[in-house]
């Protein structure tokens, strides 16, 4: 069965530490997402790569950097941690960019900085 | 602009009522694609069904029916004879042709059966 694994499903960490989201694919899918969800806010993008080194910004970029140095490993980095970047993050890949392949999603990190 | 709003931010029923859980979207795009995802309790998004904006075919599967509209741009989900097991956030998304790497989602619908 296909399969999008995230690394730790909960994280507590400090204002100030840099945080890494690691996120794993075993479908040889192009695409990965990263998205963050807030209640009544839904899912927005941080960051998506279509290919291997090759990333672009979504909607909410700001205070994350993001790295793909292998097709199937996407991570979502917090340079230095705030207490509004709590949140459920979600990774997701999909086979191509054509629009109509759907998303896989992992099970989702809950991030609580303190 | 692309935009999928979802107005039903949280609806409970009791086992065995019908539920409909409404999505209206926007787009530009002439070749689109409309998506309903489930999020159970466990938090991982699954996938439940995909429409192509030239097909508006309705669509049963099971208890699930969907009801696709292009002219009051509607992509409405049915749960017929709705089960604890449906108890969820429910997610309508959009994406486009000339867009694939984004997908535009609602606020989600939570949704929760009481036995």
């Amino acid at each position: 069965d296909v399969k999008v694994t995230q690394s730790s499903r909960y994280l507590v960490k400090r204002t100030g530490e840099k945080v890494f989201l690691e996120c794993v694919q075993d479908m040889d899918h192009e695409n990965m997402f990263w998205y963050r969800q807030d209640p009544g806010l839904g899912l927005r993008l941080i960051y998506f790569s279509y290919d291997v080194k090759m990333k672009e910004k979504g909607d909410i970029p700001e205070g994350y950097s993001v790295s793909r140095e292998k097709k199937e490993r996407f991570s979502l980095i917090l340079e230095s941690a705030s207490t509004n970047q709590t949140s459920m993050y979600l990774c997701a890949s999909s086979l191509s960019s054509s629009g109509r392949e759907k998303l896989f999603f992992g099970s989702g990190t809950q991030l609580s900085v303190l | 602009a692309q935009k999928v709003t979802q107005a039903q931010t949280e609806i409970s029923v009791v086992e065995k009522e019908d539920v409909t859980l409404d999505c209206v979207y926007e787009t530009r795009d002439t070749t689109y694609y409309l998506f309903w995802y489930k999020q159970p309790p466990s938090g991982e998004l699954v996938f439940l069904i995909r429409r192509n904006s030239f097909d508006e075919q309705n669509e049963i599967s099971g208890r699930y029916s969907w009801n696709f509209q292009k002219s009051t741009s509607s992509f409405n989900f049915t749960i017929t004879a709705s089960q604890v097991v449906d108890s969820a956030v429910y997610f309508c998304a959009l994406s486009g042709a000339n867009t694939g790497n984004q997908f535009y989602f609602g606020t989600g619908t939570s949704l929760t059966v009481i036995p």
